[in-house]
């Protein structure tokens, strides 16, 4: 199963931008980089995903680099309503699973 | 909301006991999966169902078992319970396609004591 790395935990400040790194340095082709967040006691909440290029939608963005071994989720302006355990996920055409790693947890600072 | 919808909320069991929790998918959904959450780590695949068969597993024993209904809504099972099952049970139903979103529950919290 592909693996993703993102760091354990970011702090933000209200109404600043937020980029969210992601390294998937094994994807292979067919893999959609899909990332979803977790607020306190409510199960995943899906945010965005893609394939190679870059994707924009209400809720963020996500830069996917050339070589698509990293990625980077972008909040436009942070509120405290984002604080929550962001995760990056690969999932694989055929398997439709999704391996959640440690994710990261963000913390928004008003 | 997602149209996902899980019951019951909470459940508290004996070590020992069965355990029935149920997954109400988002209409339109062929494909349902289930996840252990155990406090402070991420969420941990257990199996997956598609058009009623189980068509993928995590590393998880035998005694964790499923069911996918014609309707689509889904079951998990759990018999001979230990302390270690204590976490939140997700599960999330979606389409059969890699570039589409899947739609999470609130979850099951169950407590085995």
């Amino acid at each position: 199963d592909a693996k993703t790395t993102q760091p354990n935990s970011m702090e933000s400040n209200e109404e600043e931008p937020v980029h969210l790194p992601c390294n998937h340095s094994t994807i292979s082709g067919t893999d959609y980089i899909h990332w979803y967040r977790q607020l306190p006691s409510q199960g995943p909440e899906y945010v965005i995903h893609g394939l190679t290029s870059n994707v924009n939608n209400r809720m963020a963005s996500l830069a996917i680099a050339e070589d698509r071994k990293s990625s980077t989720l972008i909040l436009h302006r942070a509120t405290l309503r984002d604080a929550a355990v962001y995760y990056c996920i690969l999932r694989t055409s055929g398997t439709y699973k999704y391996i959640f790693g440690t994710g990261t947890r963000l913390k928004v600072l008003a | 909301e997602t149209g996902v919808t899980q019951s019951p909320t909470h459940l508290i069991k004996t070590r020992g006991q069965q355990v029935t929790l149920r997954c109400s998918s988002q209409s339109g959904h062929n494909t349902v999966s289930w996840y252990q959450q155990a406090l402070g780590q991420g969420p941990q695949f257990i199996f997956q169902y598609y058009r009623e068969e189980e068509n993928g597993r995590g590393n998880f024993p035998p005694r964790f078992s499923g069911l996918q209904f014609p309707n689509y809504s889904s079951e998990l099972n759990v018999n001979a319970l230990e302390l270690d099952d204590s976490a939140l049970y997700l599960c999330a139903s979606s389409l059969d396609l890699p570039n589409t979103e899947a739609f999470f529950g609130q979850g099951t919290r169950l407590t085995v004591v």
